[in-house]
């Protein structure tokens, strides 16, 4: 049991270039969401999924795009780096139902995005 | 719009030195708090859920509270491996809701 797996750990973009950063999870869970970390501002929301199929912005969603295929997978795709995107990004996945629960959401370990 | 306000943003303590930190939080309607602990350069690792007033949940050393605008972390006789970042975020009620994270306290504990 995995949980979640992000790649790549590390990545260097130039500006202007596009990329994509992998999320995966083995939990079957329902819900899946993307963050961006940045010193002093906590972690920020970019896009979410509740499900294959749906999509839906966050708090800070310009520059990003997302898709949902599979229950499993919710890449985040760069599609013109800006400077301004250097950050830390975190993929989330969690059950759709907690209420009374002992769990919580699940995070990867990051992909730090340096971009030129 | 849903806020979390964590303090302090740094605190330092000695070994076996108990302390508290504190998460207030505005949100229309909470559906769950949240404490992660976040070590450098790793992700944020679930600590507790919590869902109503006067809910308390412990794990070792750790122990939180909620009351209906704020959530305490409670940390008894800290050991240098309690340091780390401890982030709260909260969950509201409605459809789909996502969390929304505070910006951490960093928790420093000596030897």
């Amino acid at each position: 049991n995995a949980g979640v797996t992000q790649t790549p750990k590390f990545q260097v973009l130039k500006t202007g270039q596009s990329m994509t950063l992998q999320c995966a999870q083995d939990m079957n869970h329902e819900y899946m969401s993307w963050y961006r970390q940045d010193p002093g501002m906590g972690l920020r929301l970019i896009h979410y999924s509740v499900g294959a199929g749906i999509t839906d912005q966050g708090e800070v969603p310009n520059g990003y795009n997302v898709s949902r295929s599979t229950t499993e997978d919710f890449p985040l795709r760069l599609l013109s780096a800006a400077p301004s995107q250097t950050s830390v990004y975190f993929c989330a996945s969690s059950r759709a139902y907690l209420q009374g629960s002992s769990y919580g959401y699940t995070f990867g370990s990051g992909t730090r995005l340096t971009v030129v | 719009e849903d806020q979390v306000t964590q303090s302090p943003e740094a605190l330092r303590l000695q070994e076996g030195e108990s302390s508290s930190l504190n998460c207030s939080y505005t949100v229309s309607g909470l559906r769950g708090l949240f404490w992660y602990r976040q070590d450098p350069g790793k992700g944020p690792e679930f600590l507790f859920t919590l869902y109503s007033a006067g809910e308390e949940k412990e794990k070792e050393r750790l122990k939180a509270t909620l009351t209906k605008k704020e959530s305490f972390l409670h940390i008894t006789a800290p050991k240098p491996e309690d340091s780390a970042t401890y982030l709260c975020a909260v969950q509201a009620s409605g459809s789909a809701r996502q969390l929304t994270f505070g910006s951490g306290t960093q928790l420093t504990v000596l030897p």
